[in-house]
């Protein structure tokens, strides 16, 4: 199983940050790598797939980047919508797995 | 953009089976370009991928849980199942269908990008 490893667990960020959340894999996935935002009692919404590509309706402040084995989610201008729990996922093989997430929370 | 909506009971007995339905509306779950798939999340922890199944049947599950789980499809409702079997405490979580789109960006890539709002799963006596 491909192990994913995301820091930092959690981090407070006041309205306007530029926040980064990085993901490492326990081998090279290429840009099989997607991130997820989940808030409280919802269920997981799609940002980010093959490491940089912005899902429709996402807004342009978040990007993704990254290859290989390190990934970064970047919130350029962290909005009060934006405050939620992160996930990385790779779909290089199976079984999928997730990193740990990543709680951001406000400051 | 397709709609999923988990079904089943909200409690079961140890040692029994989970079985849990997701309708899928929006779209045919014919559609080529998906497989269907559970996924779960204990209380407050993070998530864990179980399997999932083509149209055609093929399935994939998680090698932590492949000798309890069985997914399957049902084209003419348009939905597809979970069983999972000899549950215990551990197994209790929020279950979550989601379908899983394939398509081609610097070859093809896969990504979750329709869920269901999930359903709770509690084991207990």
């Amino acid at each position: 199983d491909i192990q994913m490893t995301q820091s930092p667990s959690s981090l407070s960020a006041s309205v306007g940050d530029r926040v980064s959340i990085t993901c490492r894999t326990s081998q090279s996935i290429g840009k099989h790598l997607n991130w997820y935002q989940q808030k409280l009692g919802k269920a997981p919404k799609i940002l980010i797939y093959a490491a940089s590509s912005l899902q429709s309706g996402v807004p342009s402040r978040f990007s993704g980047s990254g290859s290989g084995t390190e990934f970064t989610l970047t919130i350029s201008s962290l909005q009060p919508e934006d405050f939620a729990s992160y996930y990385c996922q790779q779909s290089h093989s199976v079984p999928r797995t997730f990193g740990q997430g990543t709680k951001v929370e406000i400051k | 953009q397709l709609q999923l909506q988990e079904s089943g009971p909200g409690q079961v007995k140890p040692s029994q089976t989970l079985s849990l339905t997701c309708v899928v509306s929006g779209g045919s779950i014919s559609n080529g370009g998906y497989s269907w798939t559970w996924i779960r999340q204990p209380p407050g922890q993070g998530l864990e991928w179980i399997g999932y199944i083509y149209q055609s049947g093929n399935s994939y599950y998680n090698p932590s849980l492949k000798s309890r789980v069985t997914i399957s499809v049902d084209s003419s409702k348009n939905q597809f199942s979970l069983k999972l079997r000899s549950v215990t405490a551990a197994d209790t979580a929020v279950y979550y269908c989601a379908s899983q789109r394939s398509t081609m960006v610097r070859g093809v890539t896969y990504y979750f990008d329709s869920w269901g709002q999930g359903t709770l799963v509690t084991v207990s006596p």
